[in-house]
């Protein structure tokens, strides 16, 4: 079964960081882009950034917002993508999703984050 | 960032009746190599979000054939032929041709 799980969310304060986690199974990891979304409380769905294959150089993209503070990883030989989050805003409380980038559509369950002194 | 505009924030449908959700983009969405990477994804209560509708209109495995997506340009359309009760949710159109790749704002489907 084709299937991601995120880990690492919880409650942080702001400034602090926190690294999310996307476990895949069921497919070739490596040959896929790696997404990250997020959803804040009520609100629509947001790309946050991605992660190309190793083909394609391995390079990221990151959102105006997230940029700078955010950094997207793998680690091919544990199919795992990471999201490593710094200097945390209120305003990056959010559900965060990680997505396949490529012909098919898998998605996480998502998990928290919380942003709060 | 390409602006993605949904026509309704909230669209009230009867069981067994269409239903139609139109999204325009501030650009047009066609990318280099001829195809238009325009999405639909459905996002039930308390779920992650699931594709519908690839490259304007294209249906994901296991969607039921009731979607239906169309669309050129800057101008796309889900349309739902008969409603029913399972589709309540929200729907999104989202751009992969630019980078920011941006979501619609969504469209709250509900049975009247």
């Amino acid at each position: 079964e084709v299937q991601l799980v995120e880990s690492g969310g919880g409650l942080v304060q702001p400034g602090r960081s926190l690294r999310l986690s996307c476990t895949a199974s069921g497919f070739t990891f490596g040959d896929y882009a790696m997404g990250w979304v997020r959803q804040a409380p009520g609100k629509g769905l947001e790309w946050v950034g991605f992660i190309r294959k190793k083909l394609h150089g391995g390079t990221t993209d990151y959102a105006a917002p997230v940029k700078g503070r955010f950094t997207i990883s793998r680690d091919d030989s544990k199919n795992i993508a990471y999201l490593q989050m710094n200097s945390l805003k209120t305003e990056d409380t959010a559900v965060y999703y990680c997505r396949l980038v490529g012909p098919m559509d898998v998605w996480g369950q998502g998990t928290t984050v919380i942003v709060s002194s | 960032d390409v602006v993605m505009t949904q026509s309704h924030l909230s669209l009230p449908v009867t069981l067994g009746q269409p239903a139609s959700i139109s999204c325009r983009s501030s650009q047009s969405l066609v990318y280099r190599d001829g195809n238009s990477y325009l999405s639909w994804f459905q996002q039930r209560p308390g779920q992650s979000p699931r594709r519908l509708i690839f490259r304007v209109s294209n249906r994901d495995s296991g969607v039921p054939d009731r979607f239906s997506g169309s669309g050129s340009g800057t101008d796309f359309t889900l349309k739902i032929s008969r409603v029913e009760a399972e589709d309540v949710g929200v729907y999104y159109c989202m751009q992969g041709t630019h980078w920011p790749y941006t979501f619609g704002q969504g469209t709250k489907l509900e049975i009247k």
